[in-house]
Protein backbone atom coordinates (compact mmCIF):
# COMPACT_ATOMS: atom_id res chain seq x y z
CA UNK A 1 0.00 0.00 0.00
CA UNK A 2 1.52 2.95 -1.30
CA UNK A 3 1.60 5.48 1.74
CA UNK A 4 3.14 8.54 -0.61
CA UNK A 5 1.93 9.28 -4.11
CA UNK A 6 3.12 11.13 -6.92
CA UNK A 7 0.44 11.11 -9.17
CA UNK A 8 2.58 13.01 -12.08
CA UNK A 9 4.90 10.58 -13.48
CA UNK A 10 6.30 13.41 -15.57
CA UNK A 11 6.42 16.88 -16.16
CA UNK A 12 7.87 19.68 -19.03
CA UNK A 13 8.74 22.96 -18.04
CA UNK A 14 10.71 25.28 -20.04
CA UNK A 15 13.45 26.92 -19.04
CA UNK A 16 12.89 30.21 -16.69
CA UNK A 17 9.54 28.79 -15.80
CA UNK A 18 8.42 27.79 -12.41
CA UNK A 19 8.47 23.92 -11.98
CA UNK A 20 6.23 22.65 -9.78
CA UNK A 21 6.03 19.31 -8.62
CA UNK A 22 3.62 17.21 -6.31
CA UNK A 23 3.17 15.06 -3.75
CA UNK A 24 0.46 13.22 -1.36
CA UNK A 25 0.26 11.12 1.86
CA UNK A 26 -1.99 9.12 3.48
CA UNK A 27 -0.34 8.49 7.16
CA UNK A 28 -1.03 11.49 9.58
CA UNK A 29 1.95 10.08 11.55
CA UNK A 30 4.83 11.30 8.95
CA UNK A 31 5.92 14.21 10.62
CA UNK A 32 9.18 14.45 8.62
CA UNK A 33 9.17 15.51 4.62
CA UNK A 34 12.03 15.22 1.67
CA UNK A 35 12.60 15.58 -1.71
CA UNK A 36 15.63 13.68 -3.66
CA UNK A 37 16.58 14.22 -6.89
CA UNK A 38 17.99 11.25 -9.38
CA UNK A 39 20.17 11.33 -12.10
CA UNK A 40 20.52 8.19 -14.83
CA UNK A 41 22.86 5.79 -13.05
CA UNK A 42 23.62 7.56 -9.72
CA UNK A 43 21.74 7.32 -6.49
CA UNK A 44 19.28 9.89 -5.35
CA UNK A 45 20.75 13.05 -3.61
CA UNK A 46 18.93 14.99 -1.10
CA UNK A 47 17.33 18.14 -2.31
CA UNK A 48 15.38 19.92 0.71
CA UNK A 49 13.01 18.85 3.38
CA UNK A 50 10.65 20.17 6.05
CA UNK A 51 9.33 19.40 9.15
CA UNK A 52 5.32 19.18 10.43
CA UNK A 53 5.80 21.82 12.60
CA UNK A 54 6.65 24.05 9.29
CA UNK A 55 4.55 25.22 6.07
CA UNK A 56 7.34 26.49 4.15
CA UNK A 57 11.15 26.19 3.69
CA UNK A 58 13.28 27.86 1.08
CA UNK A 59 16.74 27.00 -0.08
CA UNK A 60 17.57 29.42 -3.05
CA UNK A 61 15.60 28.51 -6.14
CA UNK A 62 13.80 25.46 -4.14
CA UNK A 63 10.80 25.89 -1.76
CA UNK A 64 9.09 22.92 -0.12
CA UNK A 65 5.43 23.55 1.05
CA UNK A 66 3.30 21.11 3.21
CA UNK A 67 -0.47 21.88 3.60
CA UNK A 68 -0.64 18.96 6.05
CA UNK A 69 -4.62 19.25 6.48
CA UNK A 70 -4.46 18.21 2.88
CA UNK A 71 -1.84 15.74 3.44
CA UNK A 72 -0.25 17.32 0.54
CA UNK A 73 3.45 18.92 -0.16
CA UNK A 74 5.03 20.23 -3.26
CA UNK A 75 8.43 21.33 -4.51
CA UNK A 76 8.82 24.95 -6.71
CA UNK A 77 11.78 25.54 -8.64
CA UNK A 78 11.98 28.99 -9.66
CA UNK A 79 13.52 29.78 -11.81
CA UNK A 80 14.20 25.96 -14.10
CA UNK A 81 17.33 25.16 -15.33
CA UNK A 82 18.03 22.56 -18.14
CA UNK A 83 20.49 20.92 -15.30
CA UNK A 84 17.16 20.43 -13.13
CA UNK A 85 15.92 18.16 -15.63
CA UNK A 86 15.73 14.48 -13.34
CA UNK A 87 13.68 12.39 -11.76
CA UNK A 88 12.11 14.20 -8.57
CA UNK A 89 11.23 11.85 -5.16
CA UNK A 90 9.30 12.61 -2.85
CA UNK A 91 9.75 11.02 0.67
CA UNK A 92 7.67 10.81 4.09
CA UNK A 93 8.98 9.65 7.69
CA UNK A 94 7.28 8.80 10.98
CA UNK A 95 10.86 7.81 12.50
CA UNK A 96 14.04 6.35 10.88
CA UNK A 97 12.16 4.83 7.81
CA UNK A 98 11.68 6.16 4.57
CA UNK A 99 8.83 6.23 2.42
CA UNK A 100 9.12 7.13 -1.22
CA UNK A 101 6.97 8.38 -4.14
CA UNK A 102 7.50 6.51 -6.97
CA UNK A 103 8.64 9.94 -8.71
CA UNK A 104 8.09 12.46 -10.92
CA UNK A 105 10.30 12.81 -14.23
CA UNK A 106 11.02 16.77 -14.55
CA UNK A 107 12.02 17.82 -18.06
CA UNK A 108 13.46 21.24 -18.72
CA UNK A 109 13.61 22.49 -22.23
CA UNK A 110 15.50 25.25 -23.67
CA UNK B 1 34.38 13.56 1.74
CA UNK B 2 34.23 10.23 -0.40
CA UNK B 3 30.07 9.47 -0.33
CA UNK B 4 28.36 5.87 0.25
CA UNK B 5 30.39 3.82 -1.52
CA UNK B 6 28.71 0.64 -3.30
CA UNK B 7 30.30 -2.38 -5.27
CA UNK B 8 29.89 -3.82 -7.41
CA UNK B 9 27.95 -1.28 -9.94
CA UNK B 10 26.94 -3.52 -12.02
CA UNK B 11 26.24 -7.82 -11.02
CA UNK B 12 24.72 -10.16 -13.86
CA UNK B 13 24.52 -13.28 -12.42
CA UNK B 14 22.49 -16.53 -13.62
CA UNK B 15 19.69 -18.07 -11.82
CA UNK B 16 20.95 -20.12 -8.61
CA UNK B 17 23.80 -18.38 -7.68
CA UNK B 18 24.83 -16.76 -4.68
CA UNK B 19 24.88 -12.47 -5.42
CA UNK B 20 27.22 -10.18 -2.58
CA UNK B 21 26.09 -6.53 -2.56
CA UNK B 22 28.61 -4.28 -0.51
CA UNK B 23 28.85 -1.02 1.00
CA UNK B 24 30.92 1.57 2.65
CA UNK B 25 28.64 3.97 4.70
CA UNK B 26 29.85 7.47 5.42
CA UNK B 27 32.43 7.79 8.30
CA UNK B 28 30.83 8.56 11.36
CA UNK B 29 27.36 7.97 9.85
CA UNK B 30 25.25 5.15 12.15
CA UNK B 31 22.24 4.55 10.52
CA UNK B 32 22.80 2.19 7.30
CA UNK B 33 19.79 1.16 5.08
CA UNK B 34 19.59 -1.18 1.96
CA UNK B 35 16.94 -0.22 -0.42
CA UNK B 36 15.53 -1.95 -3.74
CA UNK B 37 14.22 -0.29 -6.79
CA UNK B 38 11.90 -1.91 -8.91
CA UNK B 39 10.04 -0.28 -11.91
CA UNK B 40 6.76 -1.52 -10.16
CA UNK B 41 7.02 -1.01 -6.35
CA UNK B 42 9.52 1.95 -6.52
CA UNK B 43 12.40 2.48 -3.74
CA UNK B 44 11.44 -0.04 -1.03
CA UNK B 45 13.21 -0.56 2.58
CA UNK B 46 14.84 -3.61 3.21
CA UNK B 47 16.52 -3.48 6.27
CA UNK B 48 17.98 -0.49 8.26
CA UNK B 49 20.86 -0.91 10.81
CA UNK B 50 21.63 1.27 13.79
CA UNK B 51 25.23 1.48 15.39
CA UNK B 52 25.78 -2.08 13.07
CA UNK B 53 22.78 -4.06 15.10
CA UNK B 54 19.90 -4.86 12.62
CA UNK B 55 16.65 -3.15 14.00
CA UNK B 56 14.43 -3.61 11.10
CA UNK B 57 14.07 -6.29 8.55
CA UNK B 58 10.71 -6.39 7.41
CA UNK B 59 11.16 -5.58 4.80
CA UNK B 60 13.26 -8.62 3.26
CA UNK B 61 11.31 -10.30 0.75
CA UNK B 62 12.40 -13.84 1.87
CA UNK B 63 14.80 -16.25 3.87
CA UNK B 64 16.95 -15.96 0.82
CA UNK B 65 17.84 -12.36 1.49
CA UNK B 66 20.20 -11.32 4.29
CA UNK B 67 22.10 -8.80 5.27
CA UNK B 68 24.86 -7.93 7.73
CA UNK B 69 27.17 -5.17 9.35
CA UNK B 70 30.08 -6.72 11.17
CA UNK B 71 31.47 -3.39 11.59
CA UNK B 72 30.28 0.59 11.40
CA UNK B 73 32.17 1.18 7.93
CA UNK B 74 30.87 -2.17 5.88
CA UNK B 75 27.69 -3.61 5.01
CA UNK B 76 26.55 -6.96 2.80
CA UNK B 77 23.34 -7.70 1.35
CA UNK B 78 23.98 -11.00 -0.01
CA UNK B 79 20.99 -13.32 -2.11
CA UNK B 80 21.01 -16.99 -2.20
CA UNK B 81 20.14 -18.46 -4.35
CA UNK B 82 19.14 -15.95 -6.78
CA UNK B 83 16.35 -15.40 -8.99
CA UNK B 84 15.20 -13.54 -12.05
CA UNK B 85 12.68 -11.07 -10.23
CA UNK B 86 15.42 -10.26 -8.04
CA UNK B 87 16.52 -8.07 -10.98
CA UNK B 88 16.91 -4.47 -9.69
CA UNK B 89 18.98 -1.57 -8.41
CA UNK B 90 19.86 -2.04 -4.75
CA UNK B 91 21.14 1.29 -2.97
CA UNK B 92 22.81 1.72 0.14
CA UNK B 93 22.02 4.80 2.49
CA UNK B 94 23.72 6.23 5.31
CA UNK B 95 22.57 8.78 7.84
CA UNK B 96 24.11 10.58 10.99
CA UNK B 97 22.77 10.88 14.65
CA UNK B 98 21.42 14.34 14.51
CA UNK B 99 20.20 14.38 11.29
CA UNK B 100 16.91 12.04 9.08
CA UNK B 101 18.71 12.69 5.50
CA UNK B 102 20.08 10.11 4.32
CA UNK B 103 22.34 9.72 1.74
CA UNK B 104 22.94 7.56 -1.18
CA UNK B 105 25.33 5.36 -3.06
CA UNK B 106 25.19 5.17 -6.79
CA UNK B 107 23.58 1.95 -6.22
CA UNK B 108 24.08 -1.56 -7.93
CA UNK B 109 22.34 -3.06 -11.11
CA UNK B 110 21.40 -6.50 -10.51
CA UNK B 111 20.72 -8.27 -13.18
CA UNK B 112 19.63 -12.28 -13.19
CA UNK B 113 19.37 -14.48 -16.25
Amino acid sequence: DQQVKQNSPSLSVQEGRISILNCDYTNSMFDYFLWYKKYPAEGPTFLISISSIKDKNEDGRFTVFLNKSAKHLSLHIVPSQPGDSAVYFCAASAGYALNFGKGTSLLVTP
Amino acid sequence: DAGVIQSPRHEVTEMGQEVTLRCKPISGHNSLFWYRQTMMRGLELLIYFNNNVPIDDSGMPEDRFSAKMPNASFSTLKIQPSEPRDSAVYFCASSGRTSLEQYFGPGTRLTVT
